[in-house]
């Protein structure tokens, strides 16, 4: 099993462009979540889903917009990238109570 | 608003001693988790603890829960300087909500 993988591992967009992170997960999981990780500030929730089809805010969900169309994927989007977004983002998921398994990592840099 | 509060916020200890790390937190719980994450990868999944369990071992690691005081420690025997990394705590609160993680606390064990 490749667990949870992310697509890409790097990236640099410019102000007001947009792109999408994909995070795929090969375990059946019911749960999917995206976090962002910055400096100090610990890992804090943008946007988690229950199932396929279901998608809820987290924490900071302001300027992201996810989708589950699949119960294996959960895509996070960002319209109109802004500096502030600038962070390492992380997908998880898990079949609830149990423990989260984490994906490598997308390191974005917004100019 | 985050939950778990790690305590201290970085530790660095001599390969062999003893690491205790400690996590506060507010409201009842179904379980407490700890990750380990080290630099610039993903976290991962320790020991779960349920809420209905005062200590469990797994290797190295001790993890102690006290739901009167809302608290659990995190207890790394004869560190390693493997073992240098940032440790999260995480709880799972009761009403099937997201993970809530603190800011973790760095590591680093000197060889």
């Amino acid at each position: 099993n490749a667990g949870v993988t992310q697509t890409p591992k790097f990236r640099v967009l410019k102000t007001g462009q947009s792109m999408t992170l994909l995070c795929a997960q090969d375990m059946n999981h019911e749960y999917m979540y995206w976090y962002r990780q910055d400096p100090g500030m610990g890992l804090r929730l943008i946007h988690y889903s229950v199932g396929e089809g279901t998608t809820a805010k987290g924490e900071v969900p302001d300027g992201y917009n996810v989708s589950r169309l699949k119960k294996q994927n959960f895509l996070l989007g960002l319209e109109s990238a802004a500096p502030s977004q600038t962070s390492v983002y992380f997908c998880a998921s898990k079949i609830y109570p149990n423990e989260q398994f984490f994906g490598p990592g997308t390191r974005l840099t917004v100019l | 608003s985050q939950q778990g509060e790690e305590d201290p916020q970085a530790l660095s200890i001599q390969e062999g001693e003893n690491a205790t790390m400690n996590c506060s937190y507010k409201t009842s719980i179904n379980n407490l988790q700890w990750y380990r994450q080290n630099s610039g990868r993903g976290l991962v999944h320790l020991i779960l603890i349920r809420s209905n369990e005062r200590e469990k071992h797994s290797g190295r690691l001790r993890v102690t829960l006290d739901t009167s005081k809302k608290s659990s420690s995190l207890l790394i025997t004869a560190s390693r300087a493997a073992d240098t990394a940032s440790y999260f705590c995480a709880t799972d609160a009761i009403g099937n909500t997201p993970l809530v993680f603190g800011k973790g606390t760095r590591l680093s064990v000197i060889a």
